[in-house]
């Protein structure tokens, strides 16, 4: 109940292309998804977050689609660029809570 | 800025030596948290504590204790460590009550035990 589960785990995309990373969750009770981005040698960093009153979160080349029936989320990123190489973490957790819980990451690489 | 900063980038230690691991943050959060990070695990959290001396266990606490004697630090301690703790170790800070609720992280440790 507590998993956030994403996928995949690796993903190479060529420049200009669109990124996708999918998670999804069990617990219900979850009103606050944020996605983290970390670059080698440093620590994640807030990138995007959404909370499920709303089905859709864009900010600049970087959307979130929620879609709560199915307890799902996604971080597109449009024209994926070399700068973009990072891990991405997909969460989730409670306002109110002390608990946040991540996803395993997914290693994204956009070719040049 | 929120700034965060871990005392060491890496470290080096050998199986049964107690380990600490500082922390600070400079941003007055009430919320402090130690987490372990490994490939194909995502973050999993070891400890948190959202007042000075108020600590409460994560997911994997086995192994670790924690300390938090000013609001701005926070402590993570490995009483004998073992080769299996060998890891990244990522500390955040976050404001309660915050809309966003977002966590602030550092660079991380880099901590490799022999």
């Amino acid at each position: 109940q507590q998993q956030v589960k994403q996928s995949p785990q690796s993903l190479i995309v060529q420049k200009g292309g669109i990124s996708i990373i999918n998670c999804a969750y069990e617990n219900t009770a979850f009103d606050y998804f944020p996605w983290y981005q970390q670059f080698p040698g440093k620590g994640p960093a807030l990138l995007i977050a959404i909370r499920p009153d709303v089905s859709e979160k864009k900010e600049g080349r970087f959307t979130i689609s929620f879609n709560k029936s199915a307890k799902q989320f996604s971080l597109h990123i449009m024209d994926s660029q070399p700068g973009d190489s990072a891990t991405y973490f997909c969460a989730a957790s409670t306002t109110g809570g002390f608990k946040t819980i991540f996803g395993a990451g997914t290693r994204l690489f956009v070719k040049a | 800025d929120v700034k965060v900063t871990q005392s060491s980038r890496y470290l080096v230690k050998r199986t049964g030596e107690k380990v600490f691991l500082e922390c600070v943050q400079d941003m007055d959060h009430e919320n402090m948290f130690w987490y372990r990070q490994d490939p194909g695990l995502g973050l999993r959290l070891i400890y948190f504590s959202y007042d000075v001396k108020m600590k409460e266990k994560g997911d994997i606490p086995e192994g670790y204790s924690v300390s938090r004697e000013k609001k701005e630090r926070f402590s993570l301690i490995l009483e004998s460590a073992s080769t299996n703790q060998t890891s990244m170790y990522l500390c955040a800070s976050s404001a309660p009550g915050t809309v966003t609720d977002t966590q602030y992280f550092g660079p991380g440790t880099r901590l490799t035990v022999l």
